[in-house]
């Protein structure tokens, strides 16, 4: 159990467009999804908290107005790259709360994302 | 900011042997997480161990916490050639901070 699901796994686009990611939890209801960001031989890097039915919050120096997310059930979260470009490629990885706090996350298996 | 400094940064063994992997953080915490990242792919949960324990054993994993000293271990035994992968370090109730991470080859 504690599965995630996260699509597309790989992207590649044009600068300038939008790319919106999915991240599910799909067979448990998740309080809390996580976005993190990796770029490649380092570690991840934590982008946003996410609650379902309000406001994502951000970390420091990531830009809530570049990377939307939305929480619009308990069981999915998006994350849209909004006018993607080159600097924004990276490898993309949710993960899922299951209950309370102290307790392991579930991840995604990721999204690679780059932008031409 | 990262605030589990991991050691070492990368390690190759031979399959069969143990591989030991060590994680110091800065503040206190209330749990500590290891968790194995396979190439490309995402992260795979290994075990939590609380701050009221010494020691976790899961398979052919042990970890060990030192609350005074701020510091965690994670020994593989019996290393295998599916073992390769990155180990990362994690504290936090709710949201991770992850330690840099060991990126562990064992070859066949």
């Amino acid at each position: 159990g504690a599965v995630v699901s996260q699509h597309p796994s790989w992207v590649i686009c044009k600068s300038g467009t939008s790319v919106k990611i999915e991240c599910r939890s799909l067979d448990f209801q998740a309080t809390t999804m996580f976005w993190y960001r990796q770029f490649p031989k380092q570690s991840l890097m934590l982008m946003a908290t996410s609650n379902e039915g309000s406001k994502a919050t951000y970390e420091q120096g990531v830009e809530k107005d570049k990377f939307l997310i939305n929480h619009a059930s308990l069981t999915l979260s998006t994350l849209t790259v909004t006018s993607a470009h080159p600097e924004d490629s990276s490898f993309y990885i949710c993960s899922a709360l299951r209950g309370p706090i102290n307790q392991p996350q579930h991840f995604g298996d990721g999204t690679r994302l780059s932008i031409l | 900011s990262q605030q589990g400094e991991e050691d070492p940064q990368a390690l190759s063994i031979q399959e069969g042997e143990n591989a030991t992997m060590n994680c110091s953080y800065k503040t206190s915490i209330n749990n500590l997480q290891w968790y194995r990242q396979n190439s490309g792919r995402g992260l795979v949960h290994l075990i939590l161990i609380r701050s009221n324990e010494r020691e976790k054993h899961s398979g052919r994993l042990r970890v060990t916490l030192d609350t005074s000293k701020k510091s965690s271990s994670l020994l593989i035994t019996a290393s295998r050639a599916a073992d390769t992968a990155s180990y990362f370090c994690a504290k936090g109730a709710d949201m991770l901070t992850f330690g840099g991470g060991t990126r562990l080859m064992v070859k066949p």
